[in-house]
This record gives structure tokens, C-alpha cells and sequence, in this order.
């Protein structure tokens, strides 16, 4: 079974500082998609990265791709009150089906 | 252009009881799923459909049923709910099979007592 571990798990910052969250697989995904869900809403979806290595950036959001596809990693730079949700990645698996992390809730104080 | 909508918002159920959860998408995607969110465990695939016509269960099929109604509509069926089925359900849609891409609804909180 592929699992995608996600850390840290709850993350409350300040406006202004920079954070990074993590996750992580024993799997190897064809592709890594971001996504944010705010309260009472579905998920949307912010980036898909594809390629070892690939890095994207959406604003002040930074996205990475691990090398050998089984990690990624969300940068946020001067996090905002609006960058509040639950942030969640999914791969794309053996079976071409998203199995999506167990997600980092953050929350960014005015 | 409203993308995905689900209904209800919410729902009370009883153990035992039976009942549909709606999910519509005005943008002409081939593909739909049903996932259940619980607290620590992200999203899980109950059924797909990657076309009209077709359906195909996903990591948590039991205790539902689905029904690929049209290209629109995709159903979520509990015949009988057990309190294990407490959850919020999202339904999404995608232009092609394959899962990328995908566009979410707003979700059903469902509460089985």
C-alpha cells in the first residue's frame, strides 16, 4: 500500500515568517499535486509537479519535487492570514490513482 | 458555471437507514469520484467512474454503491449506514481518466448515530 506521510501535522506561525511542510513516501509517484482546502470547502488544487528535480513556483509558494519522485516539499515565504487551510499533497500511484496525504493544518496569526 | 455540486450540505442519519448523496459537474468532465475525508487520514477513494457508463471501486468501496446516472451525475448510495460512515464526502471531476487535474465539490457532512 502507498502511503504519503505528511509533517508537521498542525503548524501555527506569525504573519511574516517563512515555513516549509514536508511529504514523504516509501513509493515512487509519476506525479505530486498540491492542494488547499479551506473550512467547509473541497480541496483545490494549487500545482502538479512531475519531473524529478522540478521546481515550481506559484507567488510566494515554492514547490519540490524530490529527485526520485518520492518526497515533495510546499515553501511558503512572509506566510499572510489568507495562506490559512489545510494543505494536502497527492501522488499519482501504481494503479494511476491519488493517494492523497494525511494533510498539515496551518494557521498564520495577523 | 457552478463546477461541482453536491447534495446535501449535511445529513443525520440513523443506523440502519439508507440514502443517496447527489453530485453534479456543468463542465464536461469524463471522469468522477466519491472520496470520505476523516480526521489524520487525507482523502480516501471509495468508486470512480473514468467515463459515463463505467464505475470502479477505489480503496473503500464497502457498505456503498454508486451510479454514473449520466456524464453529469454521479451518485453515492448507502444502502445501510453504519457510525463507521461518519464523515464528510466529497465528490470531484476531471476532463480525462487518469486523475490529475481534478475539481472538488464543497462535500456532504454525513453523521450516522
Amino acid at each position: 500500500t502507498q502511503l504519503l506521510e505528511q509533517s508537521p501535522q498542525f503548524l501555527s506561525i506569525q504573519e511574516g515568517e517563512n515555513l516549509t511542510v514536508y511529504c514523504n513516501s516509501s513509493s515512487v509517484f509519476s506525479s505530486l499535486q498540491w492542494y488547499r482546502q479551506e473550512p467547509g470547502e473541497g480541496p483545490v488544487l494549487l500545482v502538479t509537479v512531475v519531473t524529478g528535480g522540478e521546481v515550481k513556483k506559484l507567488k510566494r509558494l515554492t514547490f519540490q519535487f524530490g529527485d526520485a519522485r518520492k518526497d515533495s516539499s510546499l515553501h511558503i515565504t512572509a506566510a499572510q492570514p489568507g495562506d490559512t487551510g489545510l494543505y494536502l499533497c497527492a501522488g499519482a500511484g501504481a494503479t494511476n490513482k491519488l493517494i492523497f496525504g494525511t494533510g498539515t493544518l496551518l494557521a498564520v496569526q495577523p | 458555471n457552478a463546477g461541482v455540486t453536491q447534495t446535501p450540505k449535511f445529513q443525520v442519519l440513523k443506523t440502519g437507514q439508507s440514502m443517496t448523496l447527489q453530485c453534479a459537474q456543468d463542465m464536461n468532465h469524463n471522469s468522477m469520484y466519491w472520496y470520505r475525508q476523516d480526521p489524520g487520514m487525507g482523502l480516501r477513494l471509495i468508486y470512480y467512474s473514468a467515463s459515463e457508463g463505467t464505475t470502479d471501486k477505489g480503496e473503500v468501496p464497502n457498505g456503498y454503491n454508486v451510479s454514473r446516472l449520466n456524464k453529469r451525475e454521479f451518485s453515492l448510495r448507502l444502502e445501510s449506514a453504519a457510525p463507521s460512515q461518519t464523515s464528510v464526502y466529497f465528490c470531484a471531476s476531471s476532463p480525462v481518466s487518469g486523475f490529475l487535474t481534478q475539481y472538488f465539490g464543497p462535500g456532504t457532512r454525513l453523521l450516522v448515530l
